[in-house]
């Protein structure tokens, strides 16, 4: 099976911009969490979906947001980018059950300037 | 909320040394999973621990997931430079199992 893609690998925005990241699952998988990855503070939940609905939410503010699409693809949008946005956005899929293990895609790795 | 701790942050040993990664959480835990991401990498699963008291190996390493399941730790006897990493463990809260919280990662480096 083919793994976690995720698209772009890297991205260069400006402050104020807004960005769009994709996840494509591994094939079965219905559940789709995002992540942040940085120096300081470690790897913080961001939401998961399950079947298109938001199932869990971390405490990021509302410039940051998800959906995911019937084929259990997901996107995540940052909007109005701030340079504390600098990071490693890791998607991982699971089967959607209790106490998965999660896959994790190579990630992206947005920068702000 | 809950929040996962581990210790050290950093640790440096020379090959051959043994290692150990601790994970504390504020709250019961339903599982504990441990993950290692190479320098560069992403985090790739190693290990599940779901029972109170249990013990589990791989080869080098053991992880054991304490009788309160509250804690865990990681331990990688004899290290070799293929070990280097950072490690992390994550758990469902068994009061809600739907977020998975990470601790901050024990980094590991080995010295040829």
């Amino acid at each position: 099976k083919a793994g976690v893609t995720q698209t772009p690998r890297y991205l260069i925005k400006t402050r104020g911009q807004q960005v769009t990241l994709s996840c494509s699952p591994i094939s079965g998988h219905r559940s789709v969490s995002w992540y942040q990855q940085t120096p300081g503070q470690g790897l913080q939940f961001l939401f998961e979906y399950f079947s298109e609905t938001q199932r869990n939410k971390g405490n990021f503010p509302g410039r940051f947001s998800g959906r995911q699409f019937s084929n259990s693809r997901s996107e995540m949008n940052v909007s109005t980018l701030e340079l504390g946005d600098s990071a490693l956005y890791l998607c991982a899929s699971s089967l959607g059950f209790q106490l998965d293990t999660q896959y994790f895609g190579p990630g992206t790795r947005l920068t702000v300037l | 909320g809950q929040q996962v701790m581990q210790i050290p942050q950093y640790q440096h040993v020379q090959e051959g040394e043994d290692f150990t990664t601790y994970c504390n959480s504020s709250t019961t835990l339903s599982n504990i999973q441990w993950y290692k991401q190479r320098p560069g990498g992403h985090p790739v699963f190693l290990i599940q621990l779901v029972k109170s008291g249990e013990v589990k190996k791989q080869k080098r390493l053991t992880f054991q997931f304490g009788e309160a399941k509250k804690n865990s730790s990681l331990h990688i006897t004899a290290t070799q430079t293929t070990d280097v990493g950072t490690y992390f463990c994550a758990g469902h809260s068994s009061s809600n199992t739907g977020k998975l919280i990470f601790g901050q990662g024990t980094t590991l480096q080995v010295k040829p």
